[in-house]
């Protein structure tokens, strides 16, 4: 089981440019989950997914937008790059019977 | 609504020595308590968890948390760290039979010198 990837790895963007970030998971995992990491302020919760065909927002959703695929995939739209999203993006995901998460080694984004 | 408090940003000990890394949270329902580690570069791996049961918790490289109900800790303790246990260190919790989500606290940097 190759588990969480995430892609890309690293991305450059200019602000106003949009992008997706790719997620997908291969443990038939039903809840999926974006976080965002930044400096001295450890993971944040942008959006999650609790079950295929449903979306909720966290604590930082303005500037994202999520499309639950199917259930192994879980994508993170930023339709118009800013600096301030410059960040580390991590997915997640866990079966509903368990409550450890599950994460991908991430994508850096970096906004010019 | 639940928040999670690791006060030190970072750690230096020396290799062999003892550690603890503190972990406060504040919630007015019970919760279940996670201790997550991110090697550099890497994503999130799953330390150590609290679910019920007893309050010590082992992970199998020799760390070890104990929930401390009155005080609202859950401390990570090793009595003698490696070299390789440099990393960062997340405390989170979640809210049982609830939205099932994380929440994280900031984060201690551990940095172990030889």
């Amino acid at each position: 089981n190759a588990g969480v990837t995430q892609t890309p790895k690293f991305q450059v963007l200019k602000t106003g440019q949009s992008m997706t970030l790719q997620c997908a998971q291969d443990m038939n995992h039903n809840s999926m989950y974006w976080y965002r990491q930044d400096p001295g302020m450890g993971l944040r919760l942008i959006y999650y997914s609790a079950s295929e065909g449903t979306t909720d927002k966290g604590e930082v959703p303005n500037g994202y937008n999520v499309s639950r695929l199917n259930k192994r995939e879980f994508s993170l739209r930023l339709e118009s790059a800013a600096p301030s999203q410059t960040s580390v993006y991590f997915c997640a995901s866990r079966t509903w019977n368990q409550e450890t998460q599950y994460f991908g080694p991430g994508t850096r984004l970096l906004v010019l | 609504a639940q928040s999670v408090t690791q006060l030190d940003s970072q750690v230096p000990v020396f290799e062999e020595a003892p550690v603890e890394l503190r972990c406060n949270y504040s919630s007015s329902v019970s919760v279940y308590l996670f201790w997550y580690v991110q090697y550099p570069n890497q994503g999130l791996q799953l330390l150590l968890k609290y679910l019920s049961g007893s309050t010590l918790v082992e992970s199998i490289n020799g760390f070890e948390a104990e929930f401390n109900k009155s005080q609202t800790s859950f401390h990570l303790r090793k009595p003698s760290v490696h070299i390789s246990d440099t990393a960062e260190y997340f405390c989170a919790v979640s809210v049982p039979r609830g939205t099932d989500k994380l929440i994280f606290g900031t984060g201690t940097r551990l940095q172990v010198f030889p």
